[in-house]
């Protein structure tokens, strides 16, 4: 069964205070691993796909790396604004179940002015 | 307006009724899905639709009923609701080219007393 882990639970920055976030994975056949994020009372928020180890994607302050067990979300100089609550989702296997996303329970994350 | 739209956006029931949430996208996407979010647990898949007529069950789908005659309308319906159907549910939807991104609805926050 594919499982994803992500920590911490909650994280409590300071402006400008840069951090990583952690998704471990455990599944057979990753297709991808993807992050979103949730803003209270929204939907998840597509941010970056991530399909093979070594793999890294930036958006503004935000970076994903991939490697064969793990994925992490790394914040760069934050601002109030990335407060969000950041979930990763994997992708694995293959024919019929390939649409399938397994999501972690995600990280809260509190960056404070 | 272009994207995924769900409705209502917050519903108080009572044990026993039936209820039905609405997802409609835009998009044309060829993908739609259910899930349900609760704390503790994360986002589950219900159920999910690859095409118009075409459903089939996810992680958690005692209780639920879905159908798709048309490609843009995925409607869940709970027969007999219950308190642990209590719950903020979302829809989401997949462009077939790049079937691993999903999109979010904004999501229907369901109360059953």
């Amino acid at each position: 069964e594919d499982q994803v882990t992500q920590s911490p639970e909650a994280l409590r920055l300071q402006e400008g205070e840069s951090s990583s976030l952690n998704c471990s994975y455990t599944v057979s056949g990753l297709r991808g691993l993807f992050w979103y994020r949730q803003d209270p009372g929204k939907g998840p928020e597509f941010l970056f796909t991530l399909y093979s180890a070594g793999e890294e994607k930036e958006k503004e302050r935000l970076k994903a790396t991939l490697t064969k067990k793990e994925s992490f979300l790394h914040i760069t100089a934050p601002k109030p604004e990335d407060s969000a609550t950041y979930l990763c989702a994997v992708q694995a296997g293959s024919g019929g179940s390939n649409y399938k996303l397994t999501f972690g329970k995600g990280t809260l994350l509190t960056v404070n002015p | 307006d272009a994207g995924i739209t769900q409705s209502p956006r917050y519903k108080i029931t009572e044990t026993g009724r039936q209820v039905t949430l609405m997802c409609h996208q835009t998009w044309s996407h060829s993908y739609m899905f259910w899930y349900r979010q609760d704390l503790g647990h994360g986002l589950r898949l219900i159920y999910y639709s690859a095409a118009a007529d075409i459903t089939d069950k996810g992680e958690v789908p005692d209780g639920y009923v879905v159908s798709r005659s048309k490609t843009e309308n995925f409607p869940l319906t709970l027969e007999s609701a219950t308190r642990s159907q209590t719950s903020v549910y979302f829809c989401a939807s997949s462009d077939p080219g790049t079937v691993y991104e999903q999109y979010f609805g904004p999501g229907t926050r369901l109360t059953v007393t």
